[in-house]
């Protein structure tokens, strides 16, 4: 069965220091998304992208936070200088274009230390 | 804003007992409504989803959902709980095919042999 993958599972990085999370989604998904989930809390959602661009963001994803889609397969989400606070799991999820369900990885334990 | 409420954030049961787990959203228009499944240290699985049509679906491992618009509700039920229900399960909603997911807080269920 098709599957969204996420590389990697646990990422510990310094407090300052660029991280990118990868995520291949569904192969004829063209929907995809990042969400976070600190510890304890809800599942937040960050960014939604489409046709190579931002389709919608969240008040989280400021500009310390990128998305690229660099090539057919990958979607990958960027932190520039990662801050105490953005420890978390991140969640990458698709979605094909005739389906209202979305489809999510196993996600990457991020630790900022 | 719109927001998903799930009463409860952990609920205990006995092994063979019914499961059920409220979800309310606040919308004047139904929207698309999810349940997901998250056992431990995994990421979010579909449990079910109504889009339109009959207002009880059933999906994977015996759980059900019935969407009652005047109630603004989708309670998830299962009648006979089993050990491996043991997980967190989240309520979301979306608004449009394309659109983000908003997540309530979670409810963590217990079985209790």
């Amino acid at each position: 069965e098709p599957e969204v993958t996420q590389t990697p599972s646990h990422q510990v990085t310094q407090m300052g220091q660029e991280v990118i999370l990868r995520c291949v989604p569904i192969s004829n998904h063209l929907y995809f998304y990042w969400y976070r989930q600190i510890l304890g809390q809800k599942v937040e959602f960050l960014v939604s992208f489409y046709n190579n661009e931002i389709s919608e963001k969240s008040e989280i994803f400021d500009d310390q936070f990128s998305v690229e889609r660099p090539d057919g397969s990958n979607f990958t989400l960027k932190i520039r200088s990662t801050k105490l606070e953005d420890s978390a799991m991140y969640f990458c999820a698709s979605r094909e274009s005739g389906g209202p369900e979305a489809f999510f990885g196993q996600g990457t334990r991020l630790t900022v230390v | 804003a719109q927001s998903v409420t799930q009463l409860g954030s952990h609920v205990s049961v006995s092994e063979g007992a019914l499961v059920l787990l409220r979800c309310n959203y606040s919308s004047s228009v139904p929207p698309y409504l999810f349940w997901y499944v998250q056992y431990p240290n995994q990421g979010l699985q579909l449990l079910l989803k109504y889009t339109t049509g009959a207002t009880l679906v059933k999906g994977i491992n015996g759980f059900e959902a019935e969407f009652k618009k005047s109630e603004t509700s989708f309670h998830l039920t299962k009648p006979s709980a089993h050990m491996s229900d043991a997980a967190e399960y989240f309520c979301a909603v979306s608004y449009n095919q394309g659109g983000k997911l908003i997540f309530g807080q979670g409810t963590e269920l217990s079985v209790k042999p």
